[in-house]
């Protein structure tokens, strides 16, 4: 089983939709939570960090299930330039500096 | 401004040349990674640095080799030893306080070896 792992999409949503995706964990021990995007041939740019149930910014929420072992993120009134590539990634424990990236999901929006 | 620069874009080497790519940033961080990403694969884990002079391998640093002389530079060399270096480089820093943790990325390099 992977470390991290996401749907690959690609999720084609309408302009102004809500959308929602799920990425799992397989290290129970894992800390800390973030959410990339990164935009073809660019570098990823962070998003949002998890660090306990959730959190919230603007139209995007990030959500924390420790018990099942998966985060997601949610994008509401999606627009144009939410388009891109979102990648799940985690951080085992606090000591630990080295991340482990999700392949990520393809969302496209369309107008 | 502050952040991660990384030169250059793109790079073109020949089969059997060592080549290195250069990172620098100015963010005052003290971590530093290398990842390669490549088409439909997450990214990977070459080396990363937590400290000046002191550098660990990722998962998969055969084939590659680093320096960490400055806190500001962190410099990548892809020996001719390394099977597939045609990839996307990516460089990144990190600043740790306390629970918050936050890795930046600079732009990358584009590296083709024919």
């Amino acid at each position: 089983r992977k470390e991290v792992e996401q749907d690959p999409g690609p999720f084609n949503v309408p302009e102004g939709a809500t959308v929602a995706f799920n990425c799992t964990y397989s290290n129970s021990a894992s800390q800390s939570f973030f959410w990339y995007r990164q935009d073809c041939r660019k570098e990823p740019k962070l998003l949002m960090s998890v660090y306990s149930s959730g959190n919230e910014d603007g139209r995007f929420t990030a959500q924390l299930n420790r018990a099942s072992q998966y985060i997601s993120l949610l994008i509401r009134d999606s627009k144009l330039s939410d388009s891109a590539t979102y990648l799940c990634v985690v951080r085992s424990n606090f000591g630990n500096e080295k991340l482990t990236f999700g392949t990520g999901t393809r969302l496209t929006i369309i107008p | 401004d502050g952040g991660i620069t990384q030169s250059p874009k793109y790079l073109f080497r020949k089969e059997g040349q060592n080549v290195t790519l250069s990172c620098e940033q100015n963010l005052n961080h003290d971590a530093m990674y290398w990842y390669r990403q490549d088409p439909g694969q997450g990214l990977r884990l070459i080396y990363y640095s937590q400290i000046v002079n002191d550098f660990q391998k990722g998962d998969i640093a055969e084939g590659y080799s680093v320096s960490r002389e400055k806190k500001e530079s962190f410099p990548l060399t892809v020996t001719s030893a390394q099977k597939n270096p045609t990839a996307f480089y990516l460089c990144a820093s990190s600043i740790h306080r306390g629970v918050s943790y936050e890795q930046y990325f600079g732009p990358g390099t584009r590296l083709t070896v024919t």
